[in-house]
């Protein structure tokens, strides 16, 4: 079964620096989306993207976070300049075009900043 | 704005009993609803969800929930636990169309802790 894989499965970083976290949506998906769950907490919304381009984002994603597709197989999520409140799991997930489909998640990547 | 609040931090069942992990939502419109699981170091894994028909839905692994529009629930269900149930489980909405007519955003509950006691 297709599945969505992130890599890496862990990152850590020092407080202002970049990272990229990189996802390989289901292949036949159309929309992708990124969030993010800090250690106990829900799991919160970042951005998702259609067509190349930033459909919705929430106020969670400032000027620090970019998304690409820049391959037509990988999306990415960076964040520029890493602070220790950006210390979470990430989660990329994808489905396909639709109304109503669920989204499928990746494994996640724990990024840890100090 | 949508929400979901999932009221149990953890809910405790012995295994063959049935279960109920509950979940209300706020959505303004006809809400898409999810239940998704997430074992420990996973990602979230799709169990089920409601669009529109029938308020029983059946999804992964025995799980059934009832959408319940005048209470605005969606509860999960399960006959019988199994210890392999044990897990988070996340309640989800998404509005059928948003005001502005663009891609409305899924939102999530803060999850339950489901225990399931040999």
């Amino acid at each position: 079964e297709p599945e969505v894989t992130q890599t890496p499965s862990h990152q850590v970083t020092q407080m202002g620096q970049e990272v990229i976290l990189r996802c390989v949506p289901i292949s036949n998906h159309l929309y992708f989306y990124w969030y993010r769950q800090i250690l106990g907490q829900k799991v919160e919304f970042l951005v998702s993207f259609y067509n190349n381009e930033i459909s919705e984002k929430s106020e969670i994603f400032d000027d620090q976070f970019s998304v690409e597709r820049p391959d037509g197989s990988n999306f990415t999520l960076k964040i520029r300049s890493t602070k220790l409140e950006d210390s979470a799991m990430y989660f990329c997930a994808s489905r396909v075009a639709g109304v109503g489909y669920e989204q499928y998640f990746g494994p996640g990547t724990r990024l840890t900043v100090t | 704005a949508q929400s979901v609040a999932q009221p149990e931090d953890q809910v405790n069942v012995a295994e063959g009993n049935p279960l109920t992990v509950k979940c209300t939502y706020s959505v303004s419109g006809n809400p898409y609803l999810f239940w998704y699981v997430q074992y420990p170091n996973r990602g979230l894994q799709f169990l089920l969800k409601y669009i529109t028909g029938d308020n029983l839905v059946k999804g992964s692994y025995g799980f059934e929930a009832e959408f319940n529009k005048s209470q605005t629930s969606f509860h999960l269900k399960k006959p019988s636990a199994l210890v392999s149930d044990s897990a988070l489980y996340f309640c989800a909405v998404r509005a059928l169309q948003s005001i502005s007519g663009g891609y409305q955003k899924v939102t999530f509950g803060i999850g339950t802790k489901l225990q399931v006691i040999p």
